[in-house]
């Protein structure tokens, strides 16, 4: 997918371990989002941000933190890795616009907790 | 709050079949209505959208969905499918949530083509 991308592709992480998602965009959006996809959920929204320097938090936000320190990265980390974390994380971009919908994502981080 | 639900987590059908995949909504409020697909291992990619004006949307791939607003509903349509439309189908609605418009999305529905 043109425009965002996400590193890494693939982590296995035991319980406990910390790590952190990036997210990049290059089309200049102001809104940014990070989803986690479980089978038989669909997408549920863990955080969001409408600018640089500002986030706010989503449908499943525990666990979980974001730093939005640039326009074109949205960073999220998860502190204290536990097994029910293990999903595949999207991440999004809009237009402000079009602020009611995602326009572009990421092909996904695909992250296991042992 | 507002839901989203997809009646039918999986649709079988044959090559060159019409399709109608199912999209149910609850809100008080307006709001806005899309139809995402993600292949196998990739992001989603949005299919159509409503905001206003025309209930019927046309979008890519020859989908189209229509908004029936009495039935709270935007099923997506397709008059003859292709192989290659296998994949995952999420509804999505939007309506305003602290000053932003935050989309919540359905389950998924599975389309299988088969020739």
């Amino acid at each position: 997918n043109a425009g965002v991308t996400q590193t890494p592709k693939f982590r296995v992480l035991k319980t406990g371990q910390s790590m952190t998602l990036l997210c990049a965009q290059d089309m200049n959006h102001e809104y940014m989002y990070w989803y986690r996809q479980d089978p038989g959920m669909g997408l549920r929204l863990i955080h969001y941000s409408v600018g640089e320097g500002t986030t706010a938090k989503g449908e499943v936000p525990d666990g979980y933190n974001v730093s939005r320190l640039k326009k074109q990265n949205f960073l999220l980390g998860l502190e204290s890795a536990a097994p029910s974390q293990t999903s595949v994380y999207f991440c999004a971009s809009g237009y402000r616009e079009r602020q009611y919908q995602p326009q572009h994502f990421g092909d996904g981080t695909r992250l296991s907790i042992l | 709050a507002q839901s989203v639900t997809q009646l039918d987590s999986q649709v079988p059908v044959f090559e060159e079949a019409p399709v109608e995949l199912r999209c149910n909504y609850s809100s008080s409020v307006s709001v806005y209505l899309f139809w995402y697909v993600q292949y196998p291992n990739q992001g989603l990619q949005l299919l159509l959208k409503y905001l206003s004006g025309s209930t019927l949307v046309k979008g890519i791939n020859g989908f189209e969905a229509e908004f029936n607003k009495s039935q709270t509903s935007f099923h997506l349509r397709k008059p003859s499918v292709h192989i290659s439309d296998t994949a995952e189908y999420f509804c999505a609605v939007s309506k305003v949530a602290g000053g932003s418009y935050i989309p919540t999305f359905g389950r998924g529905t599975s389309l299988i083509v088969h020739p």
